[in-house]
């Protein structure tokens, strides 16, 4: 059984640049949610995403903005980094959406850096 | 508003101590969930464990055992006889939702020194 995969690993942008970070979801999954872990905190929600719709929405602007697809992989776009955009981004792949689904596994997470 | 703390940020024992990591939730929900998750140098989050605010039955996985406690919003994590390997980063997380957002704590940083 395949994990949950991210790519790439690491990602250096410059502030005002547009990013596109994937998530490959684990086997058998159909929630992808995504988290933005900024240095020495803890994760912070960004969206989830169930069977290709948003299924909740942490506190970030909408210039956060993602897709899953048929096949239940899913991205996030970031447009306009910030400075402050530079964090660990965190994929998690789970079975059933918000109300019933199980667990949330995590993939390895993309770096990504603004300059 | 639902909160977790961590008030742990760092700590250090010697291989072969026991230690407990704790964990104090807020929430005005009567079901929810709490979850322990390992973060290794690597960055990837590990999952550990997910209860239910109805089962408050405390939980053995060989080294590791979690003490849920309804009365102080608590649930700890103790691991025992630690090993070099449980050095990591230490999430304690709650959810209103059997699948949905996850509020994290800060994390508790241990490490284990031979």
């Amino acid at each position: 059984e395949t994990g949950v995969t991210q790519s790439p690993t690491h990602l250096i942008k410059t502030r005002g640049q547009q990013v596109t970070l994937r998530c490959s979801s684990q086997s058998g999954h159909n929630t992808v949610s995504w988290y933005q872990q900024a240095l020495g905190q803890g994760p912070q929600f960004i969206f989830q995403y169930y069977r290709e719709e948003e299924n909740g929405r942490g506190n970030f602007p909408p210039r956060f903005s993602g897709l899953q697809f048929p096949n239940y992989s899913s991205e996030l776009n970031v447009n306009a980094l910030e400075l402050d955009d530079s964090a660990l981004y965190l994929c998690a792949s789970s079975w059933g959406g918000r109300e019933v689904g199980d667990t949330q596994y995590f993939g390895p997470g993309t770096r990504l850096t603004v300059l | 508003a639902q909160k977790v703390t961590q008030a742990q940020t760092e700590i250090s024992v010697v291989e072969k101590e026991d230690v407990t990591l704790d964990c104090v939730y807020e929430t005005r929900d009567t079901t929810y969930y709490l979850f322990w998750y390992k973060q290794p140098p690597s960055g990837e989050l590990v999952f550990l464990i997910r209860r239910n605010s109805f089962d408050e039955q405390n939980e053995i996985s060989g080294r590791y055992s979690w003490n849920f406690q309804k009365s102080t919003s608590s649930f700890n994590f103790t691991i025992t006889a630690s090993q070099v390997v449980d050095s990591a980063v230490y999430f304690c997380a709650l959810s209103r939702n059997q699948g949905g957002k996850l509020i994290f704590g800060q994390g508790t940083e241990l490490s284990v020194k031979p």
